[in-house]
Parts: structure tokens; sequence; C-alpha cells
């Protein structure tokens, strides 16, 4: 199975600031990484997909990007409502597996 | 407007058996695959089974392979997770999710509904 090692496991930042949050797959996954955001009390949303790009609706200070292995968020000018946990996902093979998820808190 | 909407949870004691339901609207159920994820309480998601839009496809995890039975009826636009020899680790909020496409791939889940939760205690 391929493990997603996902960091950090929190984060606090403050309004505006920039915010990047990686996963790191055991093996090699391509580009079938997806990101995720969970609000409390909600279902989780889709933020991006095929590692770059950006689900329909979702605003644009938010993107993916992928260096070798490693694959990352990025959430430019962090706002109030960007609060939450966030998953990564890697849909390359069963079974998916998703990061242990990081919790974004405002400063 | 995409709908997925998860029934048939509740409590149920260790060892029976319970089964979901998902109904979906809001686009061609027959033409998308189905997954079940789970979040049990406090803690992060673990996806559970999936299955293609014409059910020749389906996974497990192993942490259900044996025990739960994930299937589909596209004339009632409805996924079902068949859940037997319920264990207290199986408490959990169940998600229903459809697979996105792109560009004739699907390994991402573009819509959740909103979930059902499963307790197994005595």
């Amino acid at each position: 199975d391929i493990q997603m090692t996902q960091s950090p496991a929190s984060l606090s930042a403050s309004l505006e600031e920039i915010v990047t949050i990686t996963c790191q797959p055991s093996q090699d996954i391509g580009n079938y990484l997806s990101w995720y955001q969970q609000k409390p009390g909600k279902s989780p949303q889709l933020l991006i997909h095929s590692a770059t790009s950006l689900a329909d609706g979702v605003p644009s200070r938010f993107s993916g990007s992928r260096s070798g292995t490693q694959y990352s968020l990025k959430i430019n000018r962090l706002q109030v409502e960007d609060t939450g946990i966030y998953y990564c996902l890697q849909g390359y093979s069963a079974p998916w597996t998703f990061g242990g998820g990081t919790k974004l808190e405002l400063k | 407007e995409v709908q997925l909407v998860e029934s048939g949870g509740g409590l149920v004691q260790p060892g029976r058996s319970l089964k979901l339901s998902c109904l979906a609207s809001g686009f061609t159920f027959s033409n998308y695959g189905m997954n079940w994820i789970r979040q049990a309480p406090g803690k992060g998601l673990e996806w559970v089974a999936s299955i293609s839009s014409s059910s020749s496809y389906i996974y497990y995890a192993d942490t259900v392979k044996g025990r739960f039975t994930i299937s589909r009826d596209n004339a009632k636009n409805t996924l079902y997770l068949q859940m037997t020899s319920l264990r207290s680790e199986d408490t959990a909020l169940y998600y229903c999710a459809r697979q996105g496409v792109y560009y004739g791939l699907s390994y991402y889940f573009d819509y959740w509904g909103q979930g059902v939760m499963v307790t197994v205690s005595s």
C-alpha cells in the first residue's frame, strides 16, 4: 500500500500569510494527487486534483505543485474561511490512501 | 446540482449487519465511479471501497475486505454498502463520494455526501 506522509500535522498562521502543506508518497504516484479541505462538521471539499489543477469554484489563492516526489498545497493570503483540516489523497492505486491531515488555525 | 444523500446508519451491536445507501441526483449516475469513505470520531479520512460505473471493477480497503460489499443500482441511482460482522472499530461517519473524471482518468473525489453515522456498540 502507498503511504502518504503529510506535514505539518498542525499549523497556526496569520491573516494574509502564505501557507504551505506538503505530502510525500512512499512511492511514485505521478500526478494522481488531490487535496481536500474539511471544515468542522462538514464534508470534505475538493480543492486541487491532478496535483496542480484547481477544482471548479475554488478560490485562486489555492494552488498545488509537485517537485519530484513531493507535493504541496499553497494558500496565498490566508483568509478566515480557510481554517479547517486539509488532506491529500493518492489515487494512483488501490487502496487509495489519504495523508494524516493538517489542522490549519488562525494565529 | 449534484447531490449525494446517504441513509441507513445507526447503532448496531458488534457482529451484526447494516446496509448503507447513497441516493444520487443531478448527474448521470451510471457514468461515474463511486466510493465509500469513512471518518472515525476525531480521526482522519479512510477510503473504504470503490466501484466502477458498470460495477466491473470493485476494490476494498484491507480493513473491510471480506466483511463489506459495495454495489450499485444504476436504474435507481443508488450506491450501497452492505456491512457484516461489524466491529467497534467500524464506528465512523460514512461518506459516499463521486469520482471525478479528468481526461478520461478518474482518481479523485469531486462530490461528497453529508455522511451517515454508524455506531457499533453493545
